[in-house]
């Protein structure tokens, strides 16, 4: 069924260094894979997106980058800062007879200065 | 621009107590959405609306209906609460539904409203 698996569900690093968070996704046809950053208290905003027919975006300190073939797509923060602590959602948008985006479970991503 | 506003920002509520959470756009989206948040679990989506005058099911559904009677509004109503709603509930919205093109600049992105933290005791 529909299903997108994202880890780890925590992470914690030394301010400067890199993240990295997977997911992964069941449903070959899926064309569209979003992040979220969620602040607690707060709502998700869109971080970055990537669509099929590119294999990686980057914005600043944040890219994604997409394996069809695997089924699987990545975000990696670069030079991480405190602001950037947060959760962090995945997202893909399944192409089924009611086109839905669903989300992974969340990355809590804790960037100690 | 607003965007999105729901309304209650927080509500206390008895079991059994029938309940509506309210969600405005200004922007003018087609698509709208009901999303509740979970500890562990993510975002799970309830109820949709690709546009004014149509609704679908989403993920979790039972226990809860919307309406989409115009563009602008999508309230979600739990009919008899159970604790088990408990939960922080996510209105949405996007300019169209579904179908994201390859081609699109913009993209379908969907925003989110502050959210509603509802207790059922």
């Amino acid at each position: 069924g529909e299903n997108v698996e994202q880890h780890p569900s925590t992470l914690s690093v030394q301010e400067g260094d890199s993240a990295v968070i997977k997911c992964t996704y069941s449903d070959s046809a899926s064309n569209y894979f979003p992040w979220y950053k969620q602040e607690l208290g707060k709502r998700p905003q869109l971080i970055i997106d990537i669509r099929s027919n590119v294999g990686e975006k980057k914005d600043q300190r944040i890219a994604v980058t997409l394996n069809k073939t695997a089924k699987h797509f990545s975000l990696h923060i670069t030079e991480t800062q405190p602001e950037d602590s947060a959760v962090y959602f995945c997202a893909a948008f399944y192409l089924d007879n009611t086109d839905k985006l669903i989300f992974g479970t969340g990355t809590r991503l804790q960037v100690f200065p | 621009i607003a965007g999105i506003t729901q309304a209650p920002t927080s509500q206390i509520l008895a079991a059994g107590r029938r309940m509506t959470l309210r969600c405005t756009q200004d922007m003018r989206h087609n698509a709208m959405y009901w999303y509740r948040q979970d500890l562990g679990l993510g975002l799970r989506l309830i109820h949709y609306s690709n546009t004014a005058g149509t609704t679908g099911k989403g993920e979790v559904p039972d226990g809860y209906s919307v309406s989409r009677a115009n563009t602008d509004d999508f309230p979600l109503t739990l009919a008899s609460a159970v604790p088990s709603q408990t939960s922080v509930y996510f209105c949405a919205s996007s300019d169209v539904y579904g179908q994201w093109s390859l081609d699109s600049l913009s993209g379908n992105t969907i925003y989110f409203g502050e959210g509603s933290w509802l207790t059922v005791v």
